[in-house]
Formats: C-alpha cells, structure tokens, sequence
C-alpha cells in the first residue's frame, strides 16, 4: 500500500461529458503528480503541483485541468471528453517540490476512465 | 530528457537472481539514475535509484557502471511476484519540478 488514494477505481462516462478525478497523497506529502497511462502512449506526465502552486506541466490538454487543494488532496478535471482520454489516471505524491532529482514518488493504483 | 534504453522483455526463473540493465549513453553528470516497477493492475512503484555508487535496498540493487553510461537493476532472488514492467529513468536534478519520462520498459516474467 502506497499510501496513496485515488477515487473512483473505475468510471463510465460519454463523449462530450465531463468528469473528476480524486487522489489523496500520502500523509505529509506536499507533491502531487498525475499521470496518464494509455496503449497507444504509455505513461505520460500531466503536471505537478506542490503545496497548492502548479509546479510542472507536462503534455497537458486545454480541456483538462487540476488543482491541489488545503488539504493537499488533488482533482484532476476532464472535460469535453473525448474517446481517446480512455486511459488509466495515476496520481503519485512525494514528500518534497522534486528539486534535487533523488526524490521518489509514490503512486496510487489508479482510475480507470472508460468514454463510450 | 536524457533517453534510456533498455531490452523489451526478459525471462528468468524462480528464486534464481535478475539482472535488468540500462543504458543512458547521454547521461549527464549530474543526473539520478531511478527505478521503478508496474506490476499487472497497479500502478507504478519506486524501486530503487543512485548517483555515482551502487545502491542497495530491501527490494534491489542498483549496480552503477564506472563511466554512468549504463546500470543494472539487481533482483537478488526473483520470485513470480516480481513479474511487472520495470523502467529506468534519469531525473535530472537542476530541473524545475520533477516528472518521471517513462520509456517502454522492460517486461520482466518470472517462471516457476
């Protein structure tokens, strides 16, 4: 157990339709990272925000957005949803903002997101 | 981001020892050398990672050549839990932030 939860496990949707994403970080991790993980592209970073601030941002869709809360837990935000955002969410939190390249990062076990 | 490259699949047997190697030929000198694994319906887990010398963890071993060209990733005893998509990947210490670039990966299987 990674100590890092993301709710919900799996979710069913339609093109066009929006949804949410959830991911709590592991006790007194200020980093929270999502990534995405489909066939076609693997596992691909989407951004980063440490302590509330965006602090990197990968290959990330205008239609998606994220935000870090208070309490440091995470949403990532979908919208106009689109067949090709089928893919695996991952969330990781690490203890630090990153800087220093020896920091690990610990990852949930994921939201499935099917769009019919 | 400096590139790795490491073999698209390897077998090993149960209980006998694992050695998964990287290669990153453009590494700077300044660059962290990190493992992490996937097993099936999870998601990623750190494994191990290293700067200059080898490293060594309840998990692995991270053997790290002279020249930090290439390292190899050392699953002392393998068992069929073992069996996952392990990735190698630099992290560069001066970037701002700190995503992970995964690569393909090496599919390991472990057979009984």
């Amino acid at each position: 157990d990674s100590g890092v939860t993301q709710t919900p496990k799996h979710l069913i949707t339609a093109t066009g339709q929006r949804v949410t994403l959830r991911c709590s970080p592991r006790s007194g991790d200020l980093s929270v990272y999502w990534y995405q993980q489909s066939l076609d592209q693997g596992l691909q970073f989407l951004i980063q925000y440490y302590n509330g601030e965006e602090r990197a941002k990968g290959n990330i869709l205008e239609r998606f957005s994220a935000q870090q809360f208070p309490d440091l837990h995470s949403e990532l935000n979908l919208s106009s949803l689109e067949l090709g955002d089928s893919a695996l969410y991952f969330c990781a939190s690490s203890d630090g903002p990153g800087q220093g390249g020896n920091q690990p990062q610990h990852f949930g076990d994921g939201t499935r997101l099917s769009i019919l | 981001d400096a590139k790795t490259t490491q073999p698209n699949s390897m077998e090993s047997n149960e209980e006998e020892p694992v050695h998964l190697p990287c290669n990153h030929s453009t590494i700077s000198g300044t660059d962290y050398i990190h493992w992490y694994r996937q097993l099936p319906s999870q998601g990623p887990e750190y494994v191990i990672h290293g700067l200059t010398s080898n490293v060594n963890n309840r998990m692995a071993s991270l053997a790290i050549a002279e020249d930090r060209k290439s390292s190899t990733l050392i699953l002392h005893r393998a068992t069929l839990r073992d069996a996952a998509v392990y990735y190698c990947i630099l992290r560069d210490p001066m970037e701002y932030g700190n995503k992970l670039v995964f690569g393909a990966g090496t599919i390991l299987r472990v057979k009984s």
